[in-house]
């Protein structure tokens, strides 16, 4: 089983819309969960950071299931500048320090 | 503030030719780090460094080397290039590690032909 997987998409969707992504983790060890976005050709970029008690930042909100080892990210009334890949990543506590696990993506395109 | 840098932006090789990226960041920040992005795949970790002078192994450190001479520079070193070795590669840096944010800079395209 991969360590972060994630439906790679993509989502093709209309302006306005709400969407949802999942992702699942395989280390219960796993001690910090984010989402990054990253634009076609660009680097990564923290989207926001999930917490246990679930977490809004406007138009998005992010959900940690421990029980289920799952990490959900809800983007509300999406705009076409939302168009990009949304990474779910996961941190191990005792790892190797630093270590980031990325998920593939997911890609979404908002159409007009 | 620039943030991270990378230089160069894009680069194209012949197999066994050698060359350095060179990452740069202006926020002091102790951890950074080298990653590789390929179609299909996650990013994945090259090597790591959690301050001046140290460096670790990541999860796909072969063929190539690292160095941390100064806190604010990682230099990531292919020796001899292969074509599997072509990619889009990312450093970040992070003020410490675990569970802190990583701010990436712009990558680097590199075509081994």
């Amino acid at each position: 089983r991969k360590e972060v997987e994630q439906d790679p998409g993509p989502f093709n969707v209309p302006e306005g819309a709400t969407v949802a992504f999942n992702c699942t983790y395989s280390n219960s060890a796993s001690q910090s969960f984010f989402w990054y976005r990253q634009d076609c050709r660009k680097e990564p970029k923290l989207l926001m950071s999930v917490y246990s008690s679930g977490n809004e930042d406007g138009r998005f909100t992010a959900q940690l299931n421990r029980a289920s080892q799952y990490i959900s990210l809800l983007i509300r009334d999406s705009k076409l500048s939302d168009s990009a890949t949304y990474l779910c990543v996961v941190n191990i506590w005792g790892g190797s320090q630093g270590n980031l696990i990325f998920g593939k993506g997911t890609k979404l395109s908002v159409k007009p | 503030n620039a943030g991270v840098t990378q230089t160069p932006k894009f680069r194209v090789l012949k197999t066994g030719q050698s060359m350095t990226l060179l990452c740069a960041q202006d926020m002091n920040h102790e951890y950074m780090y080298w990653y590789r992005q390929d179609p299909g795949m996650g990013l994945r970790l090259i090597h790591y460094s959690v301050g001046e002078g140290t460096t670790a192994k990541g999860e796909v450190p072969d063929g190539y080397n690292v160095s941390r001479l100064k806190k604010q520079n990682f230099l990531l070193g292919l020796e001899s290039a292969a074509p599997s070795q072509t990619s889009v590669y990312f450093c970040a840096s992070s003020y410490m590690g675990s569970g802190e944010t990583q701010y990436f800079g712009p990558g680097t395209r590199l075509l081994v032909l």
